[in-house]
């Protein structure tokens, strides 16, 4: 089974649209959460970390949910630049706290 | 900011050929990471280093070895390149086990 699965997508939304991610992963000890977002033929870079909390950053929500064991990225207000493919992290406190991505899903805002 | 750079962004090589991808990071951090991308598969983490001369295994090790002598220089070495090691090679480094700052990625091909 693998550590972190996502829906590959896509989601083909409009602008101004609000969509929603979930990303599961296998392992009940994970420690740390992420989402990264990668742009076409680009390397993965840090869209924000995700607490037990939820935090919120303008337009992007990020939520926790141990018990079912599921991250979430919320976007509201979808812009054109949105357009990218998102990617879920997860780290394994047991294995030098090792990340694990997620094969991400891919976002397209239309005009 | 921090940069991590790869030898090249592109790169041809034959069956059986030895390789070596480089990755220099400027931020002084102690851990470092290579990994590839594939369509369908995300990353996958080949080795990562978390001192000078400390290297571990990830998930996918076997066809490639790494050398880290400096603790901003981090290798991967391809013993005899084979066709299924195409792919895009990515490097990271990390200040902690918490974010990743990635290079801009080295797409392989193996004739």
């Amino acid at each position: 089974r693998k550590e972190v699965e996502q829906d590959p997508g896509p989601f083909n939304v409009p602008e101004g649209a609000t969509v929603a991610f979930n990303c599961t992963y296998s392992n009940s000890a994970s420690q740390s959460f992420f989402w990264y977002r990668q742009d076409c033929r680009k390397e993965p870079k840090l869209l924000m970390s995700v607490y037990s909390s939820g935090n919120e950053d303008g337009r992007f929500t990020a939520q926790l949910n141990r018990a079912s064991q599921y991250i979430s990225l919320l976007i509201r207000d979808s812009k054109l630049s949105d357009s990218a493919t998102y990617l879920c992290v997860v780290t394994n406190p047991y294995n030098f706290n090792k990340f694990y991505f997620g094969s991400g899903t891919k976002l397209n805002v239309k005009p | 900011d921090v940069k991590v750079t790869q030898s090249s962004r592109y790169l041809v090589k034959r069956t059986g050929e030895k390789v070596f991808l480089e990755c220099v990071q400027d931020m002084d951090h102690e851990n470092m990471f290579w990994y590839r991308q594939d369509p369908g598969l995300g990353l996958r983490l080949i080795y990562f280093s978390y001192d000078v001369k400390m290297k571990e295994k990830g998930d996918i090790p076997e066809g490639y070895s790494v050398s880290r002598e400096k603790k901003e220089r981090f290798s991967l070495i391809l013993e005899s390149a084979s066709t299924n090691q195409t792919s895009m090679y990515l490097c990271a480094s990390s200040p902690n086990w918490d974010t990743q700052y990635f290079g801009p990625g080295t797409r392989l091909t193996v004739l």
